[in-house]
């Protein structure tokens, strides 16, 4: 049982470059999230979804676009990517579309540095 | 924008010394409070999910205690060991919000 497995761990991206991060979950877990992680600062919500085919955003959207095609996958995009958007990326499902319900499971991290 | 506070920021130990540390949350419309270890390296993983006041939780040497009433939840290490040097995440979850809301964690480091 993978869990959730996310790709790429590390990424280096020149200004205004776009890119998408992997996420996926073998869990058949309803509700899938993506958090940034910066210094001295909790996890914040990106974007999340409660299922295929419904996404909505969470504390830190702009920048960042998302899709649900699949109970599976739930990638996150970067538009164009700035400075202000390195961090740490983590990718996390829970089993309960109420993700205050139930653990939460976390992908392995994203490290993105944006020059 | 939820104010979910840990206290304090990091601490240290001495090996076989026993622990404890502080998440805050709002008291109003609680429906549930989650503890997660995050080892350097690793992903986060869930250590508890409480749901009810005055509830105590047990993982080994770790516990952790919750009063919804004043807005706080303790996280006990007990004998603390190496293995137990990590950054510790509460994430609080309301009745309004199905989301979870995460503290910026309490760093642990446990010296020999």
């Amino acid at each position: 049982n993978a869990g959730v497995t996310q790709t790429p761990k590390f990424q280096v991206l020149k200004t205004g470059q776009s890119m998408t991060l992997q996420c996926a979950q073998d869990m058949n877990h309803e509700y899938m999230s993506w958090y940034r992680q910066d210094p001295g600062m909790g996890l914040r919500l990106i974007h999340y979804s409660v299922g295929a085919g419904i996404t909505d955003q969470g504390e830190v959207p702009n920048g960042y676009n998302v899709s649900r095609s699949t109970t599976e996958d739930f990638p996150l995009r970067l538009l164009s990517a700035a400075p202000s958007q390195t961090s740490v990326y983590f990718c996390a499902s829970s089993a309960r579309w109420e993700a205050r319900s139930a653990e939460a499971f976390f992908g392995q991290g994203t490290r993105l540095t944006v020059v | 924008i939820l104010n979910v506070e840990q206290s304090p920021q990091s601490l240290h130990v001495q090996e076989g010394d026993s622990t404890n540390f502080t998440c805050s949350f709002p008291s109003s419309n609680f429906y549930a409070l989650h503890w997660y270890r995050w080892e350097t390296a690793k992903s986060p993983e869930a250590l508890f999910v409480m749901t009810l006041n005055g509830d105590e939780k047990k993982k080994g040497r770790i516990s952790a205690t919750l009063n919804t009433k004043e807005g706080y939840s303790y996280l006990y290490i007990k004998g603390s060991q190496p293995e137990d040097s990590a950054t510790y995440l509460c994430a609080f979850g309301g009745s309004n919000d199905y989301k979870l809301s995460f503290g910026a964690g309490t760093t642990v480091t446990v010296r020999a």
